[in-house]
């Protein structure tokens, strides 16, 4: 079955640790996305990439990097700068067409202790 | 810029009762809309989607029409269930390239 995975569901960390999520698509979508949610807001954009080795910051990319070696993996690292990082991180793609539609991963659970 | 504005929940119904969850939003040229749904520890899946003005999409007997006139995306169930019980995310794309969502209406459906 075509899908996107995220791994791992739950993840902790001391504060002050880098960590990386891992996300992998095998949709064959060139565009993939990062975004961070919190109780009661909505969905906010971290990182997307619309082509391999291309990245472009979302509305709140501090603390965070990307990178997108290949076109089904697109990792996010968080980074010790980022001041709030407990949270839960969706990955999504998209291929393209004129609906824009994306997919989501079943998301990471990040608690920084 | 583009925004997309939802009605505050939790909105709580009993089984089958009439869902409306509202929906605006504000964008420069002609977004396409969408639904998503979330359930508890999962990701997003769409639910219905639009590209133009009076399209109604339709599934899983939810229903939302395009109002360009309202700028609206109001989602609809005649009839809800337990299952339905879910966080929804109405959401715009209007460059094609990124989504902007609500901040979701939690939906709570009590037998």
């Amino acid at each position: 079955d075509g899908g996107i995975t995220q791994s791992p569901k739950y993840l902790f960390r001391k504060e002050g640790q880098n960590v990386t999520l891992s996300c992998e698509q095998n949709l064959n979508h060139d565009a993939m996305y990062w975004y961070r949610q919190d109780p009661g807001q909505g969905l906010r954009l971290i990182y997307y990439s619309q082509i391999v080795n291309d990245f472009q910051k979302g509305d709140i990319a501090e603390g965070y990097s990307v990178s997108r070696e290949k076109k089904e993996s697109f990792p996010l690292t968080v980074t010790s700068a980022q001041k709030n990082p407990t949270a839960f991180y969706l990955c999504a793609s998209n291929g393209g067409g004129s609906y824009n539609e994306q997919f989501f991963g079943p998301g990471t659970r990040l608690t920084v202790l | 810029g583009d925004s997309v504005t939802q009605m505050e929940g939790p909105v709580t119904l009993s089984e089958e009762a009439f869902l409306t969850i509202n929906c605006t939003y504000t964008a420069t040229g002609y977004p396409s809309l969408f639904w998503y749904v979330q359930y508890p520890g999962e990701g997003l899946q769409l639910l219905l989607k639009a590209t133009k003005a009076d399209d109604k999409g339709s599934n899983k007997g939810f229903e939302a029409t395009y109002r360009k006139e309202t700028t609206s995306f109001h989602l609809e169930k005649g009839s809800v269930q337990v299952s339905d019980s879910a966080v929804y995310f109405c959401a715009l794309s209007d460059r094609g390239d990124k989504l902007i969502f609500g901040t979701g209406t939690r939906l709570q459906v009590f037998p």
